[in-house]
């Protein structure tokens, strides 16, 4: 069975970094994607970008590009997300999806990962 | 972007009721719409894929129509167990965009 698991919630202060993983299990081969979507409280679903689990090729939606880094353990079946310096902005549950760009769909989640950015 | 719209945006209906939610976009889409469920407290869930397509495992109750601009979701014989808001995503245009998403109470 394929399965996605995310790293546990979050809190943070502004400005401190912050690196979330993802880790899929259950595929025989590693090609195809994880994306990353943001969902802040109350709100909708945001594409930020995804990964390549395999070589770890990566797209950034230009809303997100330069505010995140995606990065991917192909060893360990496991992709990143990251922050440098955090806002309170930031504050928002975190999900990733499997994506293999044949169907383009998000086809399984992880069960999410909640960040709060407060001082 | 591929702009997406849904309506209605809530509504609230009966079990054993069927009901549609459309979703329509700014651009024509070629390849297709997918539909995802997410339950209160819950993460997003695949419905259909590629406009009409069943994900393993989803009820037969759930059903996807539509081309070019234009789509929809339907609700067969509605459930307790369906309160929940569905989104569509298209990912045929970079970046894939969702819908704001249609709250179904009953």
């Amino acid at each position: 069975e394929v399965q996605v698991v995310q790293s546990g919630a979050e809190m943070k202060k502004p400005g401190e970094s912050l690196k979330i993983s993802c880790q899929s299990s259950g595929y025989t081969y590693l090609n195809f994607w994880i994306a990353w979507v943001r969902q802040r409280p109350g709100k909708g679903l945001e594409w930020m970008g995804m990964v390549y689990l395999r070589d770890s090729d990566t797209r950034y939606s230009p809303s997100f590009r330069g505010q995140v880094t995606f990065s991917a353990d192909k060893s360990i079946s496991t992709a990143y997300l990251q922050w440098s310096s955090l806002k309170a902005s930031d504050t928002a549950m975190y999900y990733c999806a499997t994506y293999t760009g044949d169907r383009e769909s998000f086809d399984v989640w992880g069960q999410g990962t909640m960040v709060i950015v407060s001082s | 972007d591929i702009q997406l719209t849904q309506s209605p945006s809530s509504f609230s209906a009966s079990v054993g009721d069927t009901v549609t939610i459309t979703c329509r976009a700014s651009q024509i889409i070629t390849s297709g719409l997918a539909w995802y469920q997410q339950r209160p407290g819950r993460a997003p869930k695949l419905l259909i894929y590629e406009t009409s397509n069943l994900q393993s495992g989803v009820p037969s109750r759930f059903s996807g129509s539509g081309s070019g601009t234009a789509f929809a979701l339907t609700i067969d014989r509605l459930l307790p167990e369906d309160v929940a808001t569905y989104f569509c995503q298209q990912a045929n245009s970079f970046p894939p965009t969702f819908g704001p998403g249609t709250k179904v109470d009953i």
